[in-house]
């Protein structure tokens, strides 16, 4: 089973509302990752938690704030956003770590988020 | 910068006919390079890798993969295309980022697939 499920599908939010994203994947992969992806375009990395730390942060505002609770969950907290931070947001996960470069990354199927 | 390349915007082909979408990398060392499927308002999915080994590597779906390293290619094939390949497919490279490393993406190219 290759599943990272993402919660929620959809989500609009306002520029002064603070909301959550989650993922979530069952498969005792160590690296999870967030990434951003406008239409028509190719996905981008925001984030990357490697057993649990902060690997990787491509230097995204503030108002994103990743946060991994534990191996199996991610969260992605949201704070006075921008009309332009609307986009798919993609979650995804590997096995055994970040550094491991070989290895396949296994996404979810993303939330759609509007920020109005 | 390590990076991969996808010429194409957009590739038409007739269903039943073989299919390739383009992907060049530029790379220093070994190239590590993967192949994902988006279909509308979906995740990524995998299809196939290159690490090492074999220069064809086979995923799912039918799909395949040259390596080509005289080339620096990866380009993805298909014998016979069907109307449900219809997608966008992005060709993608995963490069060391201190102790970490991290997929970077192609532009991607969105494949017809007409009866």
């Amino acid at each position: 089973d290759t599943e990272v499920t993402q919660t929620p599908k959809h989500l609009v939010m306002g520029m002064t509302n603070k909301k959550s994203l989650k993922c979530e994947q069952h498969m005792g992969h160590r690296a999870m990752y967030w990434y951003k992806q406008k239409a028509k375009k190719p996905p981008e990395l925001m984030f990357v938690y490697s057993y649990e730390k902060l690997s990787i942060n491509e230097s995204v505002p503030s108002r994103f704030s990743p946060e991994c609770p534990n191996s199996s969950l991610l969260n992605l907290h949201l704070h006075a956003l921008q009309p332009e931070d609307s986009a798919l947001y993609l979650c995804a996960s590997s096995p055994r770590g970040a550094g491991v470069r070989e290895e396949t990354q296994y996404f979810g199927p993303g939330t759609r988020l509007l920020v109005l | 910068a390590q990076s991969v390349a996808q010429p194409e915007d957009q590739v038409k082909v007739a269903e039943g006919n073989p299919l390739t979408v383009k992907c060049t990398y530029s790379v220093s060392g070994n190239p590590y390079l993967f192949w994902y499927v988006q279909y509308p308002n979906r995740g990524l999915q995998f299809l196939l890798k290159y690490i090492t080994g074999d220069n064809l590597v086979k995923g799912s779906y039918g799909f395949e993969a040259e390596f080509n390293k005289s080339q620096t290619s990866f380009h993805l094939k298909k014998p016979s295309a069907l109307v449900s390949d219809s997608a966008l497919y992005f060709c993608a490279v995963r490069v060391r980022t201190g102790t970490a490393s991290k997929l970077t993406f192609g532009t991607g190219t969105r494949l017809q697939v007409t009866l």
